[in-house]
């Protein structure tokens, strides 16, 4: 079992829609990122957080530390939403981080 | 906020020569750096580990000759690959961090193609 495991793996959507991607992790972070890849590869990062929730623009993330779940939030999608979102976690026992397999969002004009 | 920037962002070589990927912390004084490599549809794995001013650890499977990593400064880290095949092409991105309190930052990735 993965010990980030991302959900849905693929999402497709209608513009305007409210978007979700969920993160599940079972080892012991001291923080969360998510990160969104592009379809050239670039690597842009989101967020990090440690507790509570963040909000840049139409994005939001929350974490809850006691479920060991964050999620990501897109308000109004846009087609420029398009890409693969991506959480990871830096674990406590090593410092390392560990990345989820992503979720690839596909928002339809 | 803390920034990375890594050059180049695309690179294509040929074949046995040698590509130096640079990871430049801008505002930070960054004192451990991953790099991480992505195949097609794969996620992100760790290849290594450094710490400034000593040697890098590297992952299970990740050929330290072939992979050369530098931490010479708190600012500069650089991964070279060496004697480039074709089965290097991937993306390769690097993180860099300050400290526990602080996360990791990371850079927006290099695409190498090798032909």
């Amino acid at each position: 079992k993965n010990e980030v495991e991302q959900s849905p793996q693929n999402l497709t959507a209608q513009e305007g829609e409210f978007i979700t991607i969920n993160c599940s992790y079972s080892v012991g972070i001291s923080a969360l990122h998510w990160l969104q890849q592009h379809p050239g590869g670039g690597i842009v990062s989101l967020f990090m957080l440690s507790s509570g929730k963040k909000k840049h623009g139409r994005l939001i993330a929350t974490i809850n530390i006691q479920e060991k779940h964050s999620s990501l939030h897109i308000t109004a999608s846009h087609p420029r939403d398009s890409a693969v979102y991506i959480c990871a976690v830096r674990a406590n026992r090593d410092d390392k981080i560990i990345f989820g397999k992503g979720t690839r969002l596909h928002i339809l004009p | 906020g803390a920034v990375v920037s890594q050059h180049p962002s695309r690179v294509i070589c040929k074949s046995g020569t040698s590509v130096k990927i640079e990871c430049r912390s801008l505002d930070f004084q960054a004192t451990t750096m991953f790099w991480y490599r992505q195949f097609p549809k794969q996620s992100l794995m760790l290849m290594a580990t450094s710490n400034e001013g000593s040697k890098a650890t590297y992952e299970q499977g990740v050929e330290k000759d072939k992979f050369l990593i530098n931490h010479a400064s708190l600012t500069l880290s650089t991964l070279t690959v060496t004697s480039a095949h074709p089965e290097d092409s991937s993306f390769y991105i690097c993180s860099a961090g300050s400290g526990r309190a602080y996360g990791y930052t990371f850079g927006s990735g290099t695409r190498l193609t090798v032909v």
